[in-house]
């Protein structure tokens, strides 16, 4: 079946635009995870939804990103008025459940220049 | 938050070579999860360790849970050139990862 896919692949926008990302999990999968990678690095949790409770907001680095799942699907993360720092790739992944394997799609390299 | 910490961070070895990779915690973990990721790629499950002391082998690979449940190890075989890759765990009760830890195998 199909996996987890991401779009776009790579971004690239300015210092000060808002991108989105977009995350289609697999069918089926009732969580959903955002990570942030940047070069060289380990992951970094940003967010995680399971089911209809509310989101772990947790690992959002700045009240810049949000992050919203609709009808328990797909996600979009949202970056408002980018950063250079921000530049990372973000991976998206889903599972059956909080704990449960976690199947990644390939992420969105994302460049704010 | 369940802190994971990896080590080595870089591991640069020979083909044929044996290698461990850790991955220690303070906390107790439900089960520990190991993943490898390529470059380009999305990090992907190599094994899933549930019970304090289990071993687990994956062909060249041996997982091992710590008897208390609060670090593990994962011990290659021989490595092959095909195994380079970041190296990850992660806790099932938690959604952080480890910061990884880098193996490079050289032909």
């Amino acid at each position: 079946g199909a996996g987890v896919s991401q779009s776009p692949s790579n971004k690239v926008t300015e210092k000060g635009k808002d991108v989105e990302l977009r995350c289609d999990p697999i069918s089926g999968h009732t969580a959903l995870y955002w990570y942030r990678q940047s070069l060289g690095q380990g992951l970094e949790f940003l967010i995680y939804f399971q089911g209809n409770s509310a989101p772990d907001k947790s690992g959002l680095p700045s009240d810049r990103f949000s992050a919203e799942r609709t009808g328990g699907s797909v996600s979009t993360l949202t970056i408002q008025r980018t950063q250079q720092e921000d530049s990372a790739v973000y991976l998206c992944a889903s599972s059956f459940g909080g704990g449960a394997e976690q199947y990644f799609g390939p992420g969105t390299r994302l460049t704010v220049t | 938050t369940q802190l994971l910490e990896q080590s080595p961070q870089f591991l640069s070895i020979q083909e044929g070579e044996n290698l461990t990779v850790y991955c220690n915690s303070s906390s107790v973990f439900s089960s520990l999860q190991w993943y490898r990721q390529e470059p380009g790629e999305g990090p992907v499950l190599l094994v899933t360790v549930v019970t304090g002391g289990e071993v687990k082998k994956l062909k060249r690979l041996t997982f091992q849970f710590g008897d208390a449940r609060k670090d593990s190890s994962l011990h290659i075989t021989a490595a092959q050139p095909g195994d380079t890759g970041l190296y990850l765990c992660a806790g099932a009760n938690d959604m952080r990862f480890g910061a990884g830890t880098r193996l490079t195998v050289k032909p």
